[in-house]
């Protein structure tokens, strides 16, 4: 499978705990972004990263939140003292770069807290 | 700060029964433009998309879509509406700061 693979699909956590969500972008993709989507609701941007870089993370929130995209391995968006609130679907696309390309998106990460 | 509307929450169409899914969007310039589909439980799968040409552009699945300048409107549309269409679909755009802002959807419900 050559597409977005994210894991795990679902995450259940305490309130106080940490979520930490993968993401392996399409092959030959170095682009990758995440984005959040709560119920009835469409999907709002978080944050945008290319290989060892934040390129725009004006949709995170500023505390508890952070991501990383390393030079191997996946990018990883972690959720640091969890809160009811932070329940939702959380969904990372990739592409190769340039407004005029397209995202692909994963199946995405179902976060519930407890 | 650039904006998409969808103002159908919810749109029931019969069986063979034509389509059309309304999107508005807020942009000063000419926008790069998206529809998604979103099965329940999965991600996003990309219907079709516009960047500049011919304002009809043909999708996957039998989609099409049409770019309204002076309407600031791409809708989607097909001819014939099957059961397997029934989806949740979301209108995105790309104003060039390589992120997409996505409208609320629109849940299609295809009935017999």
């Amino acid at each position: 499978n050559a597409g977005v693979m994210q894991n795990p699909r679902h995450l259940v956590r305490r309130r106080g705990q940490e979520a930490r969500l993968r993401c392996s972008p399409m092959k030959g993709h170095s682009h990758v972004y995440w984005y959040r989507q709560l119920p009835e609701e469409g999907l709002k941007f978080m944050v945008y990263l290319q290989k060892e870089n934040i390129i725009d993370e004006s949709g995170m929130p500023k505390e508890r939140f952070s991501a990383e995209f390393p030079k191997e391995g996946p990018s990883i968006l972690r959720i640091q003292q969890v809160v009811r609130g932070d329940s939702a679907a959380y969904f990372c696309a990739s592409s190769s770069g340039g407004d005029d390309q397209p995202q692909h998106f994963g199946d995405g990460t179902r976060l519930s807290i407890l | 700060a650039q904006s998409v509307t969808q103002p159908d929450i919810h749109i029931t169409v019969s069986e063979g029964a034509s389509l059309e899914l309304r999107c508005n969007y807020s942009y000063g310039a000419t926008p790069y433009l998206f529809w998604y589909v979103q099965s329940p439980g999965q991600g996003l799968q990309l219907l079709l998309k516009y960047f500049s040409g011919d304002t009809l552009v043909q999708g996957i699945k039998g989609f099409e879509a049409e770019f309204k300048r002076s309407q600031s409107s791409f809708n989607l549309r097909k001819p014939s509406v099957h059961w397997s269409d029934a989806a949740e679909y979301f209108c995105a755009v790309n104003s060039g700061y390589s992120t997409l802002t996505f409208g609320k959807g629109t849940m299609l419900l295809v009935s017999p």
